[in-house]
């Protein structure tokens, strides 16, 4: 009964792939994040969603686009790998929209980009 | 621009004792203020929140502070046991409309037996 599931744990490819990494959250909240966490531990919001709403979109290239088919699930896509992109993805949702509450993350999924 | 800083990469301290971890921020005006613990190959846990209008808040070993003046928060945890060996993130959230979650960098805290 994992809360925040994100599906693969690890992820290596060649430069110029495409690849999506899924999230699932049981939690029923409202609201939902991708993070990127680099090689210097720093986190860092790239996307958040509420209700399938796009509400917070930081400056990413244009090569990852969130997908939300419903409030559970947030999936992301990126475009055209290249070797900057590898880092540990985080997905992460909240009851509400970002605010007080708590946020709860999944395990991570690693990226590597050959 | 606006920076949160974790004063220290990594930090070691003898089992039994306070560890105190800094998180000091500049141009920014948290209206609350998280902290999470993060151990490797794990997503962060959130462990407490503490508001601006807060001077203190406890949690059974752990206790946060929040200084506006001073812009800093100070996160401790006593009787340390080296199980609390983790990194340990701050994360503010602002008072604008976009209201994100922007996270220092962490401090690795390390509780030799």
């Amino acid at each position: 009964d994992t809360a925040v599931s994100q599906t693969p744990k690890y992820l290596v490819t060649q430069m110029g792939n495409d690849k999506s990494i899924k999230c699932e959250q049981n939690l029923g909240h409202d609201t939902m994040y991708w993070y990127k966490q680099d090689s210097k531990k720093f986190l860092k919001i790239m996307f958040s969603y509420n209700n399938k709403e796009l509400i917070i979109n930081e400056t990413v290239p244009n090569r990852f686009s969130p997908k939300s088919p419903d409030k559970a699930h947030l999936n992301l896509h990126i475009n055209s790998l290249e070797l900057g992109d590898s880092a540990v993805y985080f997905c992460a949702s909240s009851h509400g929209r970002p605010s007080t509450d708590t946020q709860y993350f999944g395990p991570g999924t690693r990226l590597t980009v050959l | 621009s606006q920076k949160i800083e974790q004063n220290s990469e990594a930090l070691n301290i003898q089992e039994g004792k306070t560890a105190t971890l800094t998180c000091n921020y500049t141009n920014y005006s948290p209206a609350y203020l998280q902290w999470y613990r993060q151990d490797p190959g794990r997503g962060p846990v959130f462990l407490l929140l503490i508001r601006e209008n807060e001077k203190e808040k406890r949690k059974e070993r752990l206790k946060v502070t929040f200084d506006t003046t001073l812009k800093q928060s100070l996160f401790h945890i006593t009787a340390s046991q080296p199980a609390d060996s983790a990194t340990y993130l701050c994360a503010m959230i602002s008072s604008g409309s976009a209201r994100q979650l922007t996270f220092g960098s962490g401090t690795q805290l390390t509780v030799l037996p």
